[in-house]
């Protein structure tokens, strides 16, 4: 059983399209996050939600918006693509927000945009 | 703002020897964690260890451990025994204490394993 899935694993499309990453956990958390690796394997959180609320929200374009239908789940959406929106994306989950949490991460999804 | 540095962008280790990668970072903050996470060609992100800053013990989980120098806001890891499976991106990530805190990444450290 996987613990943090994502689909799909991998997304090519091109600029000006809008896109949706789904994110799905297992394991009874509470808290998800979306974090961007960009191509120089920088990561770098993006969103965090807990019980389906919105607590962290980096500067991220508007054009990224996360939803958390429920607390499984935590969808990822791109609006107006950019070829700067090429990266992997890591889904994540933990018990609870904060450090004291371990977070598990998603296989990520491979974004590239032509 | 806190930011994490790890110096060495590569790193290569003969199997069955021990290597040490650095990490630095920087913060105002007296209540934090420090992290190393490991990223296999999978790209699965792996925790590897966690130093709770307040805890003067370095941290250890089997073949894995840290020296973590509070003073000097240095937490580098150690493997031994390095193994071909230790082959990976390593990352050291900081997070601040509390629920709003969030792992902040350093750029990682690519190590490879020779048989």
């Amino acid at each position: 059983d996987t613990a943090v899935s994502q689909t799909p694993k991998y997304l090519v499309t091109q600029m000006g399209n809008d896109k949706s990453i789904k994110c799905e956990q297992n394991l009874g958390h509470d808290t998800m996050y979306w974090y961007k690796q960009d191509s120089k394997k920088f990561l770098k959180i993006m969103f965090s939600y807990n019980n389906k609320e919105l607590i962290i929200n980096e500067t991220v374009p508007n054009r990224f918006s996360p939803k958390s239908p429920d607390k499984a789940h935590l969808n990822l959406h791109i609006n107006s693509l950019e070829l700067g929106d090429s990266a992997v994306y890591f889904c994540a989950s933990s018990q609870g927000p904060g450090p004291l949490y371990e977070q598990y991460f998603g296989p990520g999804t491979r974004l590239t945009v032509t | 703002a806190q930011t994490v540095t790890q110096s060495q962008p590569e790193m290569s280790v003969q199997e069955a020897e021990t290597v040490t990668l650095s990490c630095t970072y920087d913060t105002s903050e007296s209540d934090y964690y420090l992290f190393w996470y490991k990223q296999p060609p999978s790209r699965q992100m792996i925790l590897v260890i966690r130093q709770e800053a307040y805890k003067q013990q370095n941290a250890t989980e089997n073949r894995f451990s840290v020296n973590f120098q509070k003073a000097a806001k240095s937490f580098s890891l150690k493997i031994s025994d390095s193994q071909l499976g230790d082959a990976a991106m390593y990352f050291c990530a900081y997070s601040r204490g509390g629920s709003q805190g969030n792992l902040i990444f350093g750029k990682g450290t690519k190590l490879s394993v020779k048989p």
